[in-house]
């Protein structure tokens, strides 16, 4: 079946644009997740998504940040005046509550110029 | 203290032998563990997941866990070069949240 899907691919963005990152979870999967892997570095959380709703936005970086989701199903990640060390690969994962597991999509990599 | 630890490596083996890599977690609470694979520019794939102490086997993967010694590792037995890449040990609490490793490279030497 179809995995998670993520667009763009790639992003070149001048500093200071709004830039919008899309993700469209496992069809079903309840829950999504994004995450941000700057060069050579480890996963950071973002958000997550249970349905509609993000119980838990604790890892966004700043106000500059912001997401949502809508009909259960597709995601988007928001990035205001962008700054260069917003640039990274953005990655989004699902879920299918209960199972633990989350599957990654391939990543939008962002780079602020 | 991290809540997920892994020697960042990297771990060099040659062809053919067997690539050993561990994890160790914080939570005593956690129920789920995870080994992703993480290949240069790509994204992380889930390749073992373990619920349960003791060994888990698929292919030439074997996830071994410890939840006294709040350990958990993955043998890759008969490594090849295609086995070099980052992995990934990840641990969920029973919450909506995994925590990830930093991850240990791997280079498997041809």
């Amino acid at each position: 079946g179809a995995g998670v899907s993520q667009s763009p691919s790639n992003k070149v963005t001048e500093k200071g644009k709004d830039v919008e990152l899309r993700c469209d979870p496992i069809s079903g999967h309840t829950a999504l997740y994004w995450y941000r892997q700057s060069l050579g570095q480890g996963l950071e959380f973002l958000i997550y998504f249970q349905g509609n709703s993000a119980p838990d936005k604790s890892g966004l970086p700043s106000d500059r940040f912001s997401a949502e989701r809508t009909g259960g199903s597709v995601s988007t990640l928001t990035i205001q005046r962008t700054q260069q060390e917003d640039s990274a690969v953005y990655l989004c994962a699902s879920r299918n509550i209960p199972v633990a597991e989350q599957y990654f999509g391939p990543g939008t990599r962002l780079t602020v110029t | 203290q991290k809540e997920v630890e892994q020697n960042s490596g990297p771990l060099s083996v040659p062809e053919g032998a067997i690539a050993s890599l561990n994890c160790t977690y914080s939570d005593r609470g956690s129920q789920s563990f995870f080994w992703y694979r993480q290949y240069s520019g790509k994204s992380p794939e889930l390749i073992m997941s373990i619920y349960s102490n003791g060994d888990k086997e698929d292919g030439r993967f074997t996830a071994q866990l410890n939840k006294a010694s709040q350990y958990v590792s993955l043998l890759i037995r008969d490594s090849q070069p295609s086995d070099s890449a980052t992995y990934l040990c990840a641990v969920n609490t029973g919450g909506f949240k995994t925590i990830f490793g930093a991850g240990t490279r791997l280079f498997v030497k041809a």
